[in-house]
């Protein structure tokens, strides 16, 4: 069945320190999104893909970036780690290949816990 | 994009009926009703979308009245699976990310 992995679910690193979080999804969708959710916040977009090679920056991007090589993979890279970059990442996708009349579905991925320290 | 405002938290008993009224009174023409579902440590998940009237699915209804201004998600005989935070959602057809408020958690008990 097709699905959207993430990995790692889990993730404790230091200040200053590179992290990449990795998005995987077999649905062959155009879109790929990332989020974070802080208590008190709900889920706050990062950073966005509407196909390879394009990249858009969403409501929270200071310190993240993103790279589309492929239809599959949407990786995020935090840069040099700040504390207050402990959050739940979740990456989602959607098709994106409808009329646009209604919204797309977004299907979301189980989430990465990361802390940094 | 239209700003929504729906309860911060329910509680229910199993069994019982469940509905969650969002407001959202600068609704647009083009704009749709979406509901999304999380459980606790996990992705949100796609419930329902509408534009007017009634929507119904295996999960639950939605009800839009004529003025759009609001919208009712309604779930059937609840059960302790249901306990999770609900997020009502106003989209464009050509809007690909979303917004999400703070939704409301709903607590369901035996």
């Amino acid at each position: 069945d097709a699905e959207i992995t993430q990995s790692p679910r889990h993730k404790i690193t230091e200040t200053g320190r590179q992290v990449t979080l990795a998005c995987h999804q077999t649905w062959n969708h155009n879109n790929m999104f990332w989020y974070r959710q802080d208590l008190g916040h709900g889920l706050r977009l990062i950073h966005y893909s509407y196909g390879v090679q394009d990249t858009n920056k969403g409501e929270v991007s200071d310190g993240y970036s993103v790279s589309r090589s492929n239809t599959e993979d949407l990786p995020l890279t935090l840069e040099s780690a700040a504390s207050s970059q402990t959050s739940v990442y979740f990456c989602a996708s959607s098709d994106g290949g409808g009329s646009g009349s209604s919204p797309d579905t977004q299907y979301f991925g189980p989430g990465t816990r990361l802390t940094v320290l | 994009l239209a700003k929504t405002t729906q309860p911060i938290s329910m509680d229910s008993y199993e069994g019982q009926e469940v509905n969650i009224t969002c407001s959202h009174n600068n609704i647009a023409t083009n704009d749709y009703i979406t509901w999304y579902q999380q459980f606790p440590s996990q992705g949100p998940r796609f419930i329902i979308q509408g534009y007017k009237t009634k929507v119904t699915n295996e999960v639950a209804s939605l009800f839009i009245p004529a003025d759009r201004k609001s919208s009712t998600l309604s779930l059937p005989r609840v059960s302790l699976s249901d306990t999770a935070v609900y997020y009502c959602l106003v989209l464009g057809g050509s809007q690909g990310n979303l917004i999400f408020g703070k939704g409301t958690k709903l607590s369901v008990k035996p």
